[in-house]
């Protein structure tokens, strides 16, 4: 079974219309991240969170919200989704243990389209 | 800030020729430093990685050396695959937290 889980895998929705995604880990890690990637420019950080009661803006966090309502869940909202949010999503996580060197380890992603 | 430039893609290469990917970065302290690569329809993995200058992280043949002197950390393979037909990103973490991305190159490999 995969260790970080996304739903959905795909979604395509309207301009205006409220959105979540959803990521769950089984890795037992305590930081979890939001990510996008647009072709040409790489990942962009949209929110992490440290801790469940510890959530941080990343470089792009307008137009998103986020809640991590366990240590293993952490989900995304587009309160109000626009076109430009199309894009895929990622979530990810990360151990704080010493020695660990903040390695990644990734979803599948989600293939968001606004209409 | 903290920033990792790669080289553009697409690279397109033929089977069995040798593969460099170029990466510097711009950061302060000692960062550590990562090649994730992203196949087709999955998320990022982790490739390899080096914690420290000189150090070289290797995995599945293929190679990177953390060069402080240059602030480089180029990926290199003897040998491509057709399987190895993905997207590779550089990237850098400092400060324990935050992981800065490059903006991926594709690589193409043709049979």
């Amino acid at each position: 079974d995969a260790d970080v889980t996304q739903t959905p895998r795909n979604r395509i929705t309207k301009t205006g219309k409220r959105i979540m995604l959803e990521c769950s880990q089984t890795k037992g890690h305590d930081r979890m991240y939001w990510y996008r990637q647009d072709p040409g420019l790489g990942l962009r950080l949209i929110y992490y969170s440290f801790d469940v009661k510890d959530i941080n803006k990343g470089e792009i966090s307008d137009g998103y919200s986020v809640s991590r309502q366990a240590q293993a869940k952490f989900s995304l909202s587009l309160e109000s989704a626009i076109p430009n949010q199309t894009a895929l999503y990622f979530c990810a996580t990360s151990d704080s243990a010493e020695g660990t060197y903040n390695e990644q380890f990734f979803g599948p992603g989600t293939r968001l389209t606004v209409l | 800030g903290n920033s990792v430039t790669q080289m553009e893609g697409p690279v397109t290469l033929s089977e069995e020729a040798f593969l460099t990917i170029n990466c510097t970065y711009t950061a302060t302290g000692y960062p550590s430093l990562f090649w994730y690569v992203q196949y087709p329809g999955e998320g990022l993995q982790l490739l390899l990685k080096a914690t420290k200058a000189d150090d070289k992280g290797s995995n599945k043949g293929f190679e990177a050396t953390y060069r402080k002197e240059t602030t480089s950390f180029h990926l290199e393979k003897g040998s491509v695959q057709v399987s190895d037909s993905a997207v590779y990103f550089c990237a850098l973490s400092s400060g324990g937290f935050k992981t800065i991305f490059g903006a991926g190159t594709r690589l193409f490999v043709k049979a």
